[in-house]
């Protein structure tokens, strides 16, 4: 097991709510990339941060939005949720650099009703 | 951006025998490709990858290969065992821009070993 750790584990909203998930690294990891998977699909990139920047984007529009934090652990924000927006979240830690394991958390499921 | 195209979406295999599952990318300046497992409602688990520098990589029954020119890359399992059924995805990194990798994934690849 990788020491990333997110939570919640499971939630459950309403569409047009808001919600804030959220994720801590792996000892030593100084980036966090969060990505999107929907049932049966591969996980799709959102966005990552490093330095608590925002350091690249996937195609996800603006009510997708993040923060990282001093102890490189970080949050997604969505607002304004969709039904589509129901999926696993999973976040991934990584040394900033190229060609970097990424290794990530266990997820989080959001179902939007 | 990278496109990751993975086949066969379900793959069969008698325990003891070999699996294979292929993937392709589009962009040339990819240089990063791990494979993850993924077990029904658990993580993502990265189990090997590649860089671009190197053609092979092998880790006890699992092994890559990367063709840089045909860009398309495979995981080999050999000597299948029952808990070696899961989801595989491929992944490939865009590199460029990013210090990091934001890793493209393919569609995945159920794996299910018959004892």
């Amino acid at each position: 097991e990788t020491g990333v750790t997110q939570s919640p584990t499971h939630l459950i909203k309403t569409r047009g709510q808001q919600v804030t998930l959220r994720c801590s690294s792996q000892s030593g990891h100084n980036t966090v990339s969060w990505y999107q998977q929907a049932l049966g699909q591969g996980p799709q990139f959102i966005f990552q941060y490093y330095r608590e920047e925002e350091n690249g984007r996937g195609n996800f529009p603006p009510r997708f939005s993040g923060l990282q934090f001093p102890n490189y652990s970080s949050e997604l924000n969505v607002n304004a949720l969709e039904l589509d927006d129901s999926a696993l979240y999973l976040c991934a830690s990584s040394l900033y650099g190229l060609a970097r394991e990424q290794y990530f958390g266990p997820g989080t499921r959001l179902t939007v009703t | 951006g990278e496109n990751v195209e993975q086949h066969p979406s379900t793959l069969s295999v008698q325990e003891g025998d070999s699996a294979v599952i292929k993937c392709t990318y589009s962009d040339s300046a990819s240089n990063y490709f791990p494979w993850y497992k993924q077990e029904l409602g658990k993580r993502p688990q990265l189990i090997i990858d590649i860089r671009s520098n190197v053609g092979e990589k092998k880790d006890q029954r699992i092994a890559v290969t990367l063709n840089k020119t045909a860009k398309h890359f495979s995981l080999h399992i050999t000597e299948t065992q029952p808990e070696d059924s899961a989801v595989y995805f491929c992944a490939a990194s865009e590199g460029g821009s990013f210090g990091n990798e934001k890793l493209t994934f393919g569609t995945g690849t159920r794996l299910t070993i018959i004892p």
